[in-house]
């Protein structure tokens, strides 16, 4: 059962705009959720994260948003450049854990 | 600082054979997690070693097994292997008993089972 969801396989974006990333989850417990950017060939790289106690948290270009009534996250990311194109893919875990449950990835394509 | 390293880079078994894949963590980390990362989806736990033992299990049968060696490095065992095994196996270290943020990946191994 995929406790976390991102329903977006894909998006595209024009360089300079703002790209949002979204990402839904169905377990109440979670209370620490993160963001990963993949580029081929590599591991994922820890991009941002946020705590449930938080419903925001900025680290410059990037932007976590938490909806905790409505299990819902996003990433945005303003303004958009070429180099941000990967595969992102969020994650959450419950505090008394340290096993972090992934969801299926957004291909991010920002277009020069 | 050669990050996280983990070798093969690829490997292709038949069914029912076992494999051995290996991580070396970050300088400094001593925790250790594997994930499994099939066609299409997310890194999926699979395990995670602390001080030489298994500390947290992910919902992978006992044909998964590892071992984490005092130098911190680790290897991800599998057994009996399934045509459903093929993935991209990551390693990840981290210097404590993980918060995401300090969690570090390998770049993986390709398994392919025919």
């Amino acid at each position: 059962d995929q406790q976390v969801k991102q329903n977006s396989p894909s998006l595209s974006v024009q360089e300079g705009r703002i790209s949002i990333l979204n990402c839904d989850y169905t377990n109440s417990m979670f209370d620490y959720f993160l963001w990963y950017k993949k580029y081929p060939a590599e591991g994922p790289t820890f991009l941002i994260s946020i705590s449930s106690i938080k419903d925001k948290n900025e680290d410059g270009r990037f932007t976590v948003f938490l909806n905790k009534s409505a299990k819902h996250l996003s990433l945005h990311i303003v303004p958009s450049q070429p180099g941000d194109s990967a595969v992102y893919f969020c994650a959450a875990s419950e505090d008394s854990g340290n096993q972090f449950y992934f969801g299926t990835g957004t291909s991010l394509t920002v277009i020069p | 600082d050669a990050g996280v390293t983990q070798s093969p880079t690829h490997l292709i078994k038949t069914r029912g054979q076992q494999v051995t894949l290996r991580c070396s963590p970050k300088s400094g980390h001593d925790t250790v997690s594997w994930y499994q990362q099939a066609l299409g989806q997310g890194p999926q736990f699979i395990f995670q070693y602390y001080e030489e033992e298994e500390r947290q299990r992910g919902n992978f049968p006992d044909r998964f097994s590892g071992h984490q060696f005092p130098n911190y490095s680790s290897e991800l065992n599998v057994n009996a292997l399934l045509l459903g095994d093929s993935a991209l196996y990551l390693c990840a270290s981290s210097p404590s008993l993980v918060r995401g943020d300090t969690q570090y990946f390998g770049p993986g191994t390709r398994l392919t089972v025919l």
